[in-house]
């Protein structure tokens, strides 16, 4: 059964902690995305990966940081330089990057951080 | 949890009738638009996409049309039934080739009632 898994599903964090959220997928997609969603508002894009070793900052990257060691695993950083950190964090891939094919979604991960 | 619908616009519709979401979008040049379903504390999930050189497609209880001339996307759910309630948005592809992505309104809560 092919999906995106992002883990955990909730996360709490004191203000000032770095605080790491993870996504796997088994879809053998080259493209991943992390997207921030806050109330009331649309998808921002974080950080996205074309392929392993490599990504690219999107609209919001400041205060986090991404690594792609290997084809299925795309973990997010959020680290306490990001000024407001506390939403929810949603995980995609698709076949290629670039916008003329679907995403796919994982469940997301809700940050609060106090 | 907060819910990713507050302060979002709210369609309510009774069971059984057809739904209308509509959506506007700003860019002439997208080539390519997608409409997804986000239920409270999940992950978006792909309804139904199209590209422009299409004006319709229709899928199962579901249709999108697109109005080039005036930018607009509507999707269409037939026969509204509880387990649509959800929030809606749509996407759409600006860009060429890898360099494209997608961007993402911010959606509309669809309500039914029973």
């Amino acid at each position: 059964d092919g999906g995106i898994t992002q883990s955990p599903k909730y996360l709490f964090r004191k203000e000032g902690q770095n605080v790491t959220l993870s996504c796997e997928q088994n879809l053998n997609h080259d493209a991943m995305y992390w997207y921030r969603q806050d109330p009331g508002q649309g998808l921002r894009l974080i950080y996205y990966s074309q392929i392993v070793n490599d990504f690219q900052k999107g609209d919001i990257a400041e205060g986090y940081s991404v690594s792609r060691e290997k084809k299925e695993s795309f973990p997010l950083t959020v680290t306490s330089a990001q000024k407001n950190p506390t939403a929810f964090y949603l995980c995609a891939s698709s076949i290629v990057v670039g916008g003329d094919s679907p995403l796919h979604f994982g469940n997301g991960t809700r940050l609060t951080v106090t | 949890g907060e819910s990713v619908g507050l302060h979002l616009p709210t369609l309510s519709v009774q069971e059984g009738d057809n739904s209308i979401i509509n959506c506007a979008y700003s860019n002439s040049a997208s080539d390519y638009f997608i409409w997804y379903k986000q239920e409270s504390g999940k992950g978006p999930q792909f309804i139904i996409d199209i590209r422009s050189n299409m004006d319709k497609r229709q899928g199962q209880r579901v249709t999108v049309l697109l109005n080039k001339t005036v930018k607009h996307l509507s999707l269409q759910i037939a026969a509204t039934q509880p387990g649509d309630s959800a929030v809606y948005f749509c996407a759409e592809n600006m860009g060429t080739g890898a360099n494209s992505k997608l961007t993402f309104g911010k959606g509309i809560t669809l309500s039914v009632r029973p």
